[in-house]
């Protein structure tokens, strides 16, 4: 079945560091990608989709790209904060029309430190 | 953009009462709902799909006479919790389909 598989945290960083977490699926067909984030206490919050192979979603100073030869949609940022802490979730959608049907992987746990 | 409300987004109750948990979609029609589980520390894992006047479809593993969804507009979807216990203490998500949005999430505390 489908499934979405992330680098396990908790990653910690410096401000301003370079973030790479890590995300690969397995899907059948071409299904939408997504990366959200949740704050300590909230709902998710979409930070950035792609539909299609070779998509860039961005946000925020958040890209992460759709590779399809390597099943992969790494999320990246050039210079975290210490507002970036909170826990990223990698999602699939499979290609059904109409509905959003998530398979989350088991989520990242960042903390940057001042 | 649209939104996905819940309500109520914390409640604790005693073992062995119900519990219903709403989610609204507020400027869109949803035909499909979803209702997420997260237990702390973890992933959000599916527990059922909410269909606007038919039957809950459930994920495997998922009890449908414990968790009672019923979807009876195309705006609103509620999850009853009945006869609640410690174990069933989490946070449930909510999304509505058409829109990649969730619900902020209802914390339930069973005592």
């Amino acid at each position: 079945g489908d499934s979405v598989t992330q680098m396990e945290g908790p990653v910690t960083l410096s401000e301003e560091a370079f973030l790479t977490i890590n995300c690969t699926y397995t899907a059948t067909g071409y299904p939408s990608l997504f990366w959200y984030v949740q704050y300590p206490g909230e709902g998710l919050q979409l930070l950035l989709k792609a539909t299609k192979a070779d998509d860039k979603g961005s946000n925020k100073g958040f890209e992460a790209t759709y590779r399809k030869e390597t099943t992969s949609f790494h999320l990246e940022k050039g210079s975290v904060q210490v507002s970036d802490s909170a826990v990223y979730f990698c999602a699939l959608s499979p290609p059904s029309s109409g509905t959003y049907k998530y398979i989350f992987g088991t989520g990242t746990r960042l903390k940057v430190l001042a | 953009g649209a939104v996905v409300s819940q309500h109520p987004s914390w409640v604790i109750c005693k073992s062995g009462t119900s519990v219903k948990i709403e989610c609204r979609s507020l400027d869109f029609q949803a035909t499909t709902m979803f209702w997420y589980r997260q237990f702390p520390k973890q992933s959000l894992m599916l527990m059922a799909t909410s269909n606007e006047g038919s039957k809950a479809t459930y994920e495997q593993g998922v009890e449908k006479d414990k968790f009672l969804i019923n979807h009876a507009s195309l705006t609103l979807s509620t999850l009853t919790v009945t006869s609640a216990h410690p174990e069933d203490s989490s946070f449930y998500i909510c999304s509505a389909s058409g829109a990649q949005y969730f619900g902020p999430g209802t914390r339930l505390l069973v005592l």
